[in-house]
């Protein structure tokens, strides 16, 4: 059964960082991508990245200017997320999905709060 | 970026009638659509992709369609379990793919 456990609860100030973990399992990492997707209270799904943990490739939405980065470690079929200066309006609940075009997969989702 | 309009924001349906969601995008995105479920505390789930496919395991009640700009998702004969919000996505200009900002379908 393919299933993708995410990282705990996160609380940040603005300015800081936050990575949130995706770890794979039931099936091969590599073998289809995982795009990170974000949903802030009461709004609709927001796509930010996707990566390929086959080859590294990555893609990235431009609405976050430069302050996302994906990674992956195959070694523990793991897909990380990286927010960088962190604003009041990133606090949201983060899902890995499985796929690169629609996602019948995701993750259980890690909520980031980000609050002075 | 395409944008995604949902409507209505909320339609209120009797148990066993029918209801049907509409999804506009501001361009056309071919068939190249999805469909999600979302319950309280959930992540999406996918009901539809490619228009009008359902995915794997999703009731036959569910049904898709529309192609460009204009899409429907139609749900025959409501269940209880159906209450939730409902969310399009176009992955035909990627990235990024876009969302709707959803239909809430509530028991009227």
């Amino acid at each position: 059964q393919v299933q993708l456990l995410q990282s705990g609860p996160e609380m940040k100030k603005p300015g800081a960082s936050v990575k949130v973990s995706c770890k794979a399992s039931g099936y091969t990492i590599t073998s289809f991508g995982i795009t990170w997707v974000r949903q802030a209270p009461g709004q609709g799904p927001e796509w930010m990245a996707w990566i390929s943990p086959y080859n590294g490739n990555t893609n990235y939405s431009q609405n976050f200017q430069g302050r996302v980065t994906v990674t992956t470690d195959t070694s523990t079929s793991t897909v990380f997320l990286e927010l960088r200066n962190l604003r009041s309006d990133d606090t949201a609940i983060y899902y890995c999905a499985g796929g690169i075009r629609y996602f019948e997969v995701w993750g259980t989702g890690s909520t980031v709060t980000v609050s002075s | 970026e395409i944008v995604m309009t949902q409507s209505p924001a909320t339609l209120s349906v009797s148990p066993g009638e029918r209801a049907t969601l509409s999804c506009r995008a501001s361009q056309s995105v071919s068939r190249n659509l999805a469909w999600y479920q979302q319950k309280p505390g959930q992540a999406p789930r996918l009901l539809i992709y490619g228009a009008f496919t359902r995915a794997p395991g999703v009731p036959a009640r569910f049904s898709g369609g529309g192609s460009g700009t204009e899409f429907t998702l139609t749900i025959g004969s409501l269940q209880s379990e159906d209450f939730a919000i409902y969310y399009c996505q176009q992955y035909n200009n990627w990235p990024p793919s876009t969302f709707g900002q959803g239909t809430k379908l509530e028991i009227k």
